[in-house]
């Protein structure tokens, strides 16, 4: 079973930031927190990951609570094309096991 | 080409049939997987190989037989489906021989698989 727990669904306004958290309260010490989204019956996309801090790339913001119990996506101006099912993902270092959940499915808005 | 090509991308077969499915990464990494996802259902991991050599299997039913003759290809072969193995097949390759720290997955454009 997944370890994350996400909103099935969300709206964002484009131009807007969307803000997609998960919820991941009992994660360990060595476990890796990633985001991935599913445009309609493609592959999965990497977003981005984390260990404890938080982190930026071209893509997104990932904020991670301090006591690593939750955390949030940032996408800063949502497009239309970021309408996807977004998955935020709990693995172990030292496992292969990337257990997919739900997600929360973002759809951006003209 | 780059990445993880899938192939083919559409594939409709009947229960007696036999076909596979092709991976192929063009990125250097040395761990493969095949996901199953079924219409509404999560991404189901099915095989992961790493260095050629099966490191997890789960629970997959023997009609499915994975393959992995090289770092760079993983073959799913099909025998004897049926309907409800009707899904999206997803590989994906992650670089690390082994599972240590963050170890990102890169996936395929998949293989829709109708069983009639």
């Amino acid at each position: 079973d997944a370890k994350t727990t996400q909103p099935p669904s969300m709206d964002c306004a484009e131009g807007r930031a969307a803000n997609l958290p998960c919820n991941h309260s009992t994660i360990s010490g060595n476990e890796y927190v990633y985001w991935y989204r599913q445009i309609h019956s493609q592959g999965p996309q990497y977003i981005i990951h984390g260990l404890k801090n938080n982190e930026t790339n071209e893509m997104a913001s990932l904020i991670i609570t301090e006591d690593r119990k939750s955390s949030t996506l940032i996408l800063p101006h949502a497009t239309l094309r970021d309408t996807a099912v977004y998955y935020c993902i709990v693995r172990a270092s030292g496992t292969y096991k990337y257990i997919f959940g739900t997600g929360t499915r973002l759809k951006v808005l003209a | 080409e780059t990445g993880v090509t899938q192939t083919p991308r559409h594939l409709v077969m009947g229960m007696t049939n036999k076909k596979s499915l092709k991976c192929e990464q063009h990125l250097g990494h040395n761990a493969m997987y095949w996901y199953k996802q079924s219409a509404k259902k999560p991404l189901e991991l099915m095989f992961v190989y790493s260095l050629e050599e099966r490191v997890e299997n789960n629970s997959v039913p023997s009609r499915f037989s994975p393959e992995c003759p090289n770092s760079s290809h993983l073959f799913l072969h099909l025998h004897t489906l049926q309907p409800e193995d009707s899904a999206l097949y997803l590989c994906a390759s992650s670089q690390a021989a082994t599972p240590s720290g963050a170890n990102v997955l890169t996936f395929g454009a998949g293989s829709r698989l109708t069983v009639l």
